[in-house]
């Protein structure tokens, strides 16, 4: 059973609005990640944090932002979405990286 | 050189072979190493560690070579079950993230 949980699973939003994907860990990792992946190819990383108030870019340049106010917690936002943004977006938490990742079931986004 | 890189794929097997995929790493000062499986559109999750000695789990072998920064999945008697994307992923990235390949395609026919 997930200990990772994301919300909502799937969402069709028009362009111009305003979104927040949610991720939770009931695990107490300190580590947490954003993905986005497009159908069929890589995992890129977007977004990552090391603890309460920590958060850093990842490889792919996007533009959405996290926050990371509570060690369980690690939102999304997307001020503005566009098509560009369709894509499914992966949320991870670790104990450091040395055990490996542990994903939430992602949200499919689609932005009409 | 990509930080991790895996053979292309994809791999297309009957049932009841045995069936290998091959990553190598560029980072020497990788500590940790792992395979992960990934279903069509759903999220990675964990196969395996991969252990200096290499280790065995059930159908599945992993093995490492730290000289050679290559590491390796064999996956012996194939099911249909098997069909997935697996994910070679290297520990010891920028800040210490772990590092995935873009993965290799699985699909064994009946």
């Amino acid at each position: 059973e997930a200990d990772i949980y994301q919300t909502p699973r799937y969402l069709v939003i028009g362009t111009g609005k305003k979104i927040t994907l949610e991720c939770s860990q009931t695990m107490g990792h300190d580590k947490m990640y954003w993905y986005q992946q497009d159908p069929g190819m890589e995992l890129h990383l977007i977004h990552y944090s090391y603890g309460v108030n920590s958060t850093e870019k990842g490889d792919l340049s996007s533009e959405s932002t996290v926050s990371r106010i509570r060690t369980e917690h690690f939102p999304l936002t997307l001020e503005s979405a566009r098509p560009s943004h369709t894509s499914q977006y992966l949320c991870a938490s670790s104990w450091g990286g040395v055990l490996g990742y542990t994903f939430g079931s992602g949200t499919r986004l689609t932005v009409v | 050189r990509k930080e991790v890189e895996q053979d292309p794929g994809p791999f297309n097997v009957p049932e009841g072979a045995t069936v290998a995929f091959n990553c190598t790493y560029s980072n020497s000062a990788s500590q940790s190493f792992f395979w992960y499986r990934q279903d069509c559109r759903k999220e990675p999750k964990l196969l395996m560690s991969v252990y200096s000695s290499g280790n065995e789990d059930g159908r599945f072998t992993a093995q490492l070579n730290r000289a050679s920064q290559y590491i390796s999945l064999l996956i012996r008697d194939s099911k249909l079950s098997d069909s997935a994307t697996y994910l070679c992923v290297v520990g010891g990235g920028s800040q210490g993230n772990l590092i995935f390949g873009k993965g290799t395609k699985l699909s064994v026919k009946p």
